[in-house]
Parts: structure tokens; sequence; C-alpha cells
């Protein structure tokens, strides 16, 4: 069965610092998002990406958020200089027919 | 911005017993979509319901739409251990979707 995939599984990193999480998507899927959730609560929204662009961002999708999609397969999300409430695990998704929405496994981002 | 509730927050059942969680959500839906997540895992998608109305069942599951598509519901008949984890509920537009806060369920053996 297709599985999306994220790397790394955990990153620890120190307040200020880039991250770059990262992400692939299953092949033939056309809608990719990137989710949070801070431990025990709810999956939050961050951006939905479809043809190349971003199709939609919620509030949390600050200036300090980036995604790109570099090279047609792998789906990334950039933290430019995270704060401690960057803490979190982070949710790579994608959507194909007939809608059914795969997460991958998530990244657990520590920042310290 | 759109709102999604869900109820109960927590459900602790004596496994057979059965176990229902209700979402409701501020705005009209497109669809919506139920997630089981296991304790440390990732959100594994159950089913979308689209149509107002619709009612869905899978095995031991009953997903139901409502009419004024803003209100969702899950019901599992006669629990099994298996069944433990946190359900979410996701209201969506399109394809944009925002979570509910989940019902954490325990099945006591």
């Amino acid at each position: 069965e297709p599985e999306v995939t994220q790397t790394p599984s955990h990153q620890v990193t120190q307040m200020g610092q880039e991250v770059i999480l990262r992400c692939v998507p299953i092949s033939n899927h056309l809608y990719f998002y990137w989710y949070r959730q801070i431990l025990g609560q709810k999956v939050e929204f961050l951006v939905s990406f479809y043809n190349n662009e971003i199709s939609e961002k919620s509030e949390i999708f600050d200036d300090q958020f980036s995604v790109e999609r570099p090279d047609g397969s792998n789906f990334t999300l950039k933290i430019r200089s995270t704060k401690l409430e960057d803490s979190a695990m982070y949710f790579c998704a994608s959507i194909g027919q007939p809608y059914e929405q795969y997460f991958g496994p998530g990244t657990r981002l520590t920042v310290t | 911005g759109q709102q999604v509730m869900q109820i109960p927050q927590y459900q602790h059942v004596q496994e057979g017993e059965d176990f229902t969680t209700y979402c409701n959500s501020s705005t009209t839906l497109s669809n919506i979509q139920w997630y089981k997540q296991r304790p440390g895992g990732h959100p594994v998608f159950l089913i979308q319901l689209v149509k107002s109305g619709e009612v869905k069942k899978q095995k031991r599951l009953t997903f139901q739409f409502g009419e004024a598509k803003k209100n969702s519901s899950l019901h599992i008949t006669a629990t099994q251990t298996t069944d433990v984890g946190t359900y979410f509920c996701a209201g969506g537009h399109g394809q944009n979707f925002v979570f509910g806060p989940g019902t954490r369920l325990s099945v006591l053996p």
C-alpha cells in the first residue's frame, strides 16, 4: 500500500535556528498538506499546496514558515527561526482520489 | 473562522459497550472526514461523508452526516480493546479541513 514518508522522525533544534522538515507524498496525489499537533492536542492545519503553489494557509503559518516542492517528489516545510512554541509533531498529508487523506508518520520537533 | 467541536472529550467504556462521538461545525460543510489516531501514531483516515443525511457503515462503525451538513457522529457497536485511540472529525470545505479536538476512547477489558 502506498504511504507518505517523513524525515527526520525526530528533530531537536535550538531556538532561533532554521529547520527543514521533509515529506514524500504519495506519487499520484495532487494536494499536499502540513499539519501540526502539540502533544495531547488536536491536529491543526498549517497549509495546503496544489499545483505547485499554496492553496490555503492558516493563521499559524506566518512569515517564519514556507513550503516548497523542489523536485516533484519531495515536499518540505521550512521554519526560519524556531521558537519554543513551535515544538510539536508535524504531519505531512496528501490527498488523491476519492479524497482520502493519507498522513505520514510525523516529525517530532523539539525546540530547546 | 470555522470551528469544529467534538463531544465528549474523553470516554471510558467497558469492552462490549457501545460508543458514540459527536462532531459539530460552526459552518455548513462540503464534506466531513473521520480519523483514528492511536497513542503515539498518526491520524488514519476512516471515512468521508459528502451527502446530507448520509449514513455509512464499516463493520462495527456507523457514520452519519447531518441533514444540515453541520454535524456528524461516529458510533461503535460492541467496542473492543483494539478500538482504543482518539477519534477526530475533520470538517471539509473542498480540499481543506479543520479538525475537531477529538474524543479519546478507552476500552476496559
